[in-house]
């Protein structure tokens, strides 16, 4: 199945700053590269995705890119504010026949007023 | 419309015991997912049915076992809990595939 390495483990920013979380992958097939926030004690939501077509997509103070060369997919908030303190997770989907989505360990974001 | 509901929230077994988690969605969605939540490894794929009347097994399959009752519910069953199935468990469904999941709110299981 897929592997999905992700780091750092846990991030410190200061509030208004820019936080950058990285994830590699193993399956070169996979085609679709979501991105999940998880508050404390909630369930994981979907902030942005992107497929392999695309090098780039945003929304808002969200990005993610795509390095399909190199296997490797990137998030980036810019403007960090305090309520975007929270678990991200990075997921692959795995190109065995069913898509499931394999994720990342998680990263732990504390945006620092 | 209440998306993707799980039962129960929370939940204290003793070693041995028995227990199935129920999960069941209302938006139409194909495919459905049970996926454990342990500190610092993620999500790690238990079970899956990719559509009604099929289920196979992920990552972990070991001491689960599953039932795709109809296209709406998916339960999660342990036949004979172990301290680690300790876990936060978390159903998911999507359209089909790893598209647009939507997760359910998690059950915390303790096992002693």
């Amino acid at each position: 199945g897929e592997n999905v390495e992700q780091h750092p483990s846990t991030l410190s920013v200061q509030e208004g700053d820019s936080a950058v979380i990285k994830c590699t992958y193993s399956d070169s097939a996979s085609n679709y590269f979501p991105w999940y926030k998880q508050e404390l004690g909630k369930r994981p939501q979907l902030i942005i995705d992107i497929r392999s077509n695309v090098g780039e997509k945003k929304d808002q103070r969200i990005a993610v890119t795509l390095n399909k060369t190199a296997k490797h997919f990137s998030l980036h908030i810019t403007e960090t504010q305090p309520e975007d303190s929270a678990v991200y997770f990075c997921a692959a989907t795995d190109q065995t026949g069913a898509n499931n989505l394999f994720f990342g360990t998680g990263t732990r974001l504390t945006v620092i007023p | 419309n209440a998306g993707v509901t799980q039962t129960p929230k929370f939940q204290v077994l003793k070693t041995g015991q028995s227990m199935t988690l129920q999960c069941a969605q209302d938006m139409n969605h194909n495919s459905m997912y049970w996926y454990r939540q342990d500190p610092g490894m993620g999500l790690r794929l238990i079970y899956y049915s990719a559509s009604e009347g099929t289920t196979d097994k992920g990552e972990v399959p070991n001491g689960y076992n599953v039932s795709r009752l109809n296209k709406r519910e998916f339960s999660l069953r342990l036949e004979s809990a172990a301290p680690s199935q300790t876990s936060v468990y978390f159903c998911a469904s999507s359209l089909q595939g790893g598209y647009g999941y939507t997760f359910g709110s998690g059950t915390r299981l303790t096992v002693v």
